[in-house]
């Protein structure tokens, strides 16, 4: 079966601190990867999309960005971190030629 | 532009009841809809979804409905259950490459004993 991995779970950072959180997906292949954040009260926004390798498309002009240096790994990242970017980001993956996105168990970021 | 709305935030019901979640959209385009459950601090967990060329979906006690003259559905849950008290988020997404989905913002559903 398929399972999704976050790490960290919670992440307390200052202003203007570099940030790194990581997502894996296990037993699938080729799956489509998504960020997602959700800020406090509101729904999930788009972040940024992956269809393969290297392939990065933005949803949301930010200061954060995305890598995808293998099939099943899924990087976002940000060189400094604004009060703005607190919240809580889930990750999920989509099997090709399907419509649901199964997502992960997300990390709490707060930025002081 | 919000394409997707769930105007209630909250509903409360009692245990053995029927609960109705509603949610609108905007966008003809949708052609596949979801449901999803979320509990504070973790992830949402995919529970029902329905594809455009029907108007009902059943699974077990869940049950999504769709009229898309109206652009509107609905997750019926039925009996409710204490455990059923969490977030509930429907989604849409358009036939493209990679599916995009545009949430709404949630509805709080309280079972209570």
């Amino acid at each position: 079966s398929q399972t999704i991995h976050q790490w960290p779970a919670t992440l307390v950072q200052p202003v203007g601190s570099p940030l790194s959180l990581e997502c894996t997906v296990e037993g699938t292949s080729n799956p489509n990867l998504y960020w997602y954040r959700q800020a406090a009260g509101r729904g999930l926004q788009l972040l940024f999309y992956s269809v393969g390798i290297g392939q990065i498309s933005s949803e949301v002009p930010q200061n954060l960005s995305a890598s995808r240096p293998q099939d099943r790994q899924f990087i976002l990242s940000s060189k400094k971190l604004l009060l703005s970017d607190s919240g809580f980001y889930l990750c999920a993956w989509r099997a090709m030629g399907t419509g649901t996105q199964y997502f992960g168990p997300g990390t709490r970021l707060l930025v002081l | 532009d919000q394409q997707v709305k769930q105007n209630s935030p909250s509903l409360s019901v009692q245990e053995g009841r029927i609960s109705i979640l509603n949610c609108d959209y905007t966008n003809s385009m949708f052609d596949y809809f979801l449901w999803y459950k979320k509990y504070p601090a973790e992830g949402p967990t995919f529970l029902i979804s329905i594809s455009s060329i029907k108007d009902k979906n059943e699974d077990g006690r869940f049950t999504v409905f769709l009229n898309k003259s109206a652009k509107h559905l609905s997750l019926h849950i039925v009996p409710s259950q204490p455990g059923d008290s969490a977030v509930y988020f429907c989604a849409a997404s358009a036939n493209t490459g990679f599916q995009k989905l545009v949430f709404g913002t949630g509805t709080r559903l309280l079972v209570s004993p």
